[in-house]
């Protein structure tokens, strides 16, 4: 039973444009996300949050929007450069409680 | 500052075999944590260790997976005997508190069981 919900495995955006990447939950005790970032052979890179409490939280050319009644975020990437290619991991937690990840959407920024 | 380290990056042993992984958190920090990723899954929880109690062991998939943290420093993670769907990458991450901070991840050790 997937609590959070990738439901892009890839997205190909040009170079400059935007990027928007979709994850959906199930879980209401959640009341923290998070995005991380992932390049291969990597771990994942912590890349921004977003507490429950918000609807939205920008850093740079990154900003999450956490829609609650609709138990929806997403990570908007504005512009997208070719170094963000990545696999992007939507993750949620309740509390003190353990993470749970999304599958993961695979960007692919065309130069 | 130094990262998480994981020891070996990648690892083949044959069915029935075992294999002993270990993480190194960044110092200081007394949450660490263990992953596992099956090729195409998600990300998988598998315990939460807070210095060097398991705070949450409840992703351990099952018996054969022994998680230890002496002294509160680094952790192993033994899996034995392995199975073929024990395959995967696993990945161990550190932080200062259990709450909303961030985990630092490390590249992970890619586990193959033939």
């Amino acid at each position: 039973d997937q609590q959070v919900k990738q439901n892009s495995p890839s997205l190909s955006v040009q170079e400059g444009r935007i990027s928007i990447l979709n994850c959906d939950y199930t879980n209401s005790m959640f009341d923290y996300f998070l995005w991380y970032k992932k390049y291969p052979a990597e771990g994942p890179t912590f890349l921004i949050s977003i507490s429950s409490i918000k609807d939205k939280n920008e850093d740079g050319r990154f900003t999450v929007f956490l829609n609650k009644s609709a138990k929806h975020l997403s990570l908007h990437i504005v512009p997208s450069q070719p170094g963000d290619s990545a696999v992007y991991f939507c993750a949620a937690k309740g509390g003190y409680q353990k993470v749970t990840f999304g599958i993961g959407t695979k960007l692919q920024v065309i130069p | 500052e130094a990262g998480v380290t994981q020891f070996p990056s990648h690892s083949v042993i044959e069915k029935g075999q075992t294999v002993t992984l270990r993480c190194d958190p960044i110092s200081g920090h007394d949450n660490l944590y263990w992953y596992r990723r099956v090729m195409g899954k998600e990300i998988k929880f598998l315990l939460h260790f807070v210095k060097e109690s398991k705070q949450d062991e409840s992703g351990m998939p099952n018996n054969r997976f022994l998680a230890e943290r002496t002294g509160g420093t680094y952790s192993t993670l033994k899996v034995q005997p392995a199975e073929l769907e024990d395959s995967g990458v696993y990945f161990c991450a550190s932080s200062l508190g259990p709450g909303p901070y961030e985990q630092y991840f490390g590249p992970g050790t890619r586990l193959t069981v033939t």
